[in-house]
């Protein structure tokens, strides 16, 4: 049981640069999340889906986009990197019934 | 708005100590709290948790009890063991969204 998958679990991007963070589930939980771990700032939460085809804004959502077009699937997109983007990027899903989160390994991003 | 407060570490224990971390929080609403707990290099796990006032949310000879009165969760475990060695996250959900606390290294030493 694969559970919650994140890939790349490393990834060095240049300023500017373009890239999606991947996110899979095989649980079948309604709600989908993407958090980011700072130093010091614990889990702040990006952007959030409560159902394929409903996406709605966390904490800290400027300078990333994500859509969910199935309940399998809720990719992360950098559109223009900033080193400010550097951090640690944790996908999360939870049944729609259920406040427990399931949180896949993490994808380690530096942004040069 | 929401957010939760845990005391900063790293607390440094021996084995067999007790522990105690401290989580406040600051809520509209009435908001699920929960301890989660991360080992170096994994993803988050739920530790435990409480969907009330005064409940008391268990797990692993962990335990922390929902305080509306003093807007409090805090951790406690009566004997530690060197395998408890991770940094502890305080959360709360309302409306669909989680907050999280700076989290808390533990370290104990044998």
């Amino acid at each position: 049981n694969a559970g919650v998958t994140q890939t790349p679990k490393f990834q060095v991007l240049k300023t500017g640069q373009s890239m999606t963070l991947q996110c899979a589930q095989d649980m079948n939980h309604e709600y989908m999340s993407w958090y980011r771990q700072d130093p010091g700032m614990g889990l702040r939460l990006i952007h959030y889906s409560v159902g394929a085809g409903i996406t709605d804004q966390g904490e800290v959502p400027n300078g990333y986009n994500v859509s969910r077009s199935t309940t399998e699937d809720f990719p992360l997109r950098l559109l223009s990197a900033a080193p400010s983007q550097t951090s640690v990027y944790f996908c999360a899903t939870k049944p729609y019934d259920k406040n427990i989160q399931y949180f896949g390994a993490g994808t380690r991003l530096s942004v040069l | 708005g929401n957010s939760v407060t845990q005391m900063e570490g790293p607390v440094t224990l021996s084995e067999e100590a007790f522990l105690t971390i401290n989580c406040t929080y600051t809520a509209t609403g009435y908001p699920s709290l929960f301890w989660y707990v991360q080992y170096p290099g994994e993803g988050l796990q739920l530790l435990l948790k409480a969907t009330k006032a005064d409940d008391k949310g268990s797990n692993k000879g962990f335990e922390a009890t929902y305080r509306k009165e003093t807007t409090s969760f805090h951790l406690e475990k009566g004997s530690v063991q060197v395998s408890d060695s991770a940094v502890y996250f305080c959360a709360l959900v309302n409306f669909n969204k989680f907050y999280f606390g700076s989290g808390t290294k533990l370290n104990v030493k044998p």
